[in-house]
């Protein structure tokens, strides 16, 4: 079973607030991923990273910053939600190499 | 909020029938290959991977087939079950790409009782 977290699982916020979307994995892995995917839909890349202090947009544009301090967590910061933001935010870790991308359970996010 | 993307295909098979589900991939330079199922309101999980020396792959229930010469790609489900019901996510390694994995568009099953 894959060790990797994330935190709020569902969140229903106001437009205009700050939130920060939390995941963490304890598998030492070096990359981590974020992935928006709206209910049934394809899974697009927003960010990634490959270590502590490297951060990287992914394929689609997105108004979300991240952060690699630690390399156990990379939290997803939304300075000020839209209702265009409401989506599933998915985070992933892979070992260094090719191999299996693990996936946290995702949060769920509705803007009003 | 808004829609990005594709909506998935379905595929609608009855319990106990075999399940094909297919997917292309684009780069020729692809050395590793997952197949994912995705339920409801889940993160995805690993079903079955492949490394591009190999053809064929057998896990439980469950066989991948890699075609280089046309980049296709394919898991079987054999003897489906309701428990089956899912989006199904293929997604290959681009060895060029800095090891990044690129995912196609999924495959929603539906598995009739």
């Amino acid at each position: 079973e894959a060790d990797i977290y994330q935190t709020p699982r569902y969140l229903v916020i106001g437009t205009g607030k700050k939130i920060t979307l939390e995941c963490s994995q304890t598998m030492g892995h070096d990359k981590m991923y974020w992935y928006q995917q709206d209910p049934g839909m394809e899974l697009h890349l927003i960010h990634y990273s490959y270590g502590v202090n490297s951060t990287e947009k992914g394929d689609l544009s997105s108004e979300s910053t991240v952060s690699r301090i630690r390399t156990e967590h990379f939290p997803l910061t939304l300075e000020s939600a839209r209702p265009s933001h409401t989506s599933q935010y998915l985070c992933a870790s892979r070992s260094r190499g090719a191999g299996e991308l693990f996936f946290g359970e995702g949060s769920r996010l509705t803007v009003l | 909020g808004e829609s990005v993307g594709l909506h998935l295909p379905t595929l609608s098979v009855q319990e106990g029938d075999n399940s094909i589900i297919n997917c292309a991939y684009s780069n020729s330079a692809s050395d590793y290959f997952i197949w994912y199922k995705q339920e409801s309101g889940k993160g995805p999980q690993f079903i079955i991977d492949i490394r591009s020396n190999m053809d064929k792959r057998q896990g439980q229930r469950v066989t991948v087939l890699l075609n280089k010469t046309v980049k296709h790609l394919s898991l079987q489900i054999a003897a489906t079950q309701p428990g089956d019901s899912a989006v199904y996510f293929c997604a290959e390694n681009i060895n060029n790409a800095g090891n990044m994995l690129t995912f196609g568009g999924g495959t929603r099953l539906m598995v009739k009782p």
